[in-house]
């Protein structure tokens, strides 16, 4: 157990629809990164939070959108959904805001889009 | 660009074999790091080890060790005496200056008893 929560572990949803994918850091941890893993382009990093403020970009489409709140939990959101965002997605912890640190990953959460 | 190859799509191997995967990346930075994780057919990520690239010394951990060669830009990791737990599906992934960690594709890992 990494100590990292992702909820839900599952999500079923329709094309068009929004969903939000919530994840707890580690007790202590004050950076957060969100990962994408599809068949298509396989482990994605998508954005990273430090603190409450965004710190780096990657992949991610102008449809997600992700934030930190002060208590340190961060949540994804992803809109206007298509059969092509389903997908594992992951959040990962680290104490430090360089990635250079390892990071924890959560269990992931499960999104299908039908 | 930063990119990581992992040209071992799939192995199977037999308990107790060794096993090499093979990792080879891309990048222009002259910091970077070096990640391998592992994913078992529970899903989560494990991290097993990271190296930067001032680091070229090799490492052992228990039956896993890391060969990290910057004149080939690659950073392989050794399964030695190999057992069923070891099945999974291993990343290496490559972070550099744009914070961005870039993940390979992939090396599905069988070990058969």
């Amino acid at each position: 157990d990494s100590g990292v929560t992702q909820t839900p572990k599952h999500l079923i949803t329709a094309t068009g629809q929004r969903v939000t994918l919530r994840c707890s850091p580690r007790s202590g941890d004050l950076s957060v990164y969100w990962y994408q893993q599809s068949l298509d382009q396989g482990l994605q990093f998508l954005i990273q939070y430090y603190n409450g403020e965004e710190r780096a970009k990657g992949n991610i489409l102008e449809r997600f959108s992700a934030q930190q709140f002060p208590d340190l939990h961060s949540e994804l959101n992803l809109s206007s959904l298509e059969l092509g965002d389903s997908a594992l997605y992951f959040c990962a912890s680290s104490v430090v805001p360089e990635g250079v640190h390892e990071q924890y990953f959560g269990p992931g959460t499960r999104l299908t889009v039908t | 660009a930063q990119k990581v190859t992992q040209a071992q799509t799939e192995i199977s191997v037999v308990e107790k074999e060794d096993v090499t995967l093979d990792c080879v990346y891309e990048t222009r930075d002259t910091t970077y790091y070096l990640f391998w994780y592992k994913q078992p057919p529970s899903g989560e990520l494990v991290f097993l080890i990271r190296r930067n690239s001032f680091d070229e010394q090799n490492e052992i951990s228990g039956r896993y060790s890391w060969n990290f060669q910057k004149s080939t830009s690659s950073f392989n990791f050794t399964i030695t005496a190999s057992q069923v737990v070891d099945s999974a599906v291993y990343f290496c992934a490559l972070f550099g200056d744009n914070n961005d960690m870039r993940f390979g594709a992939g090396t599905r890992l069988t070990v058969k008893p």
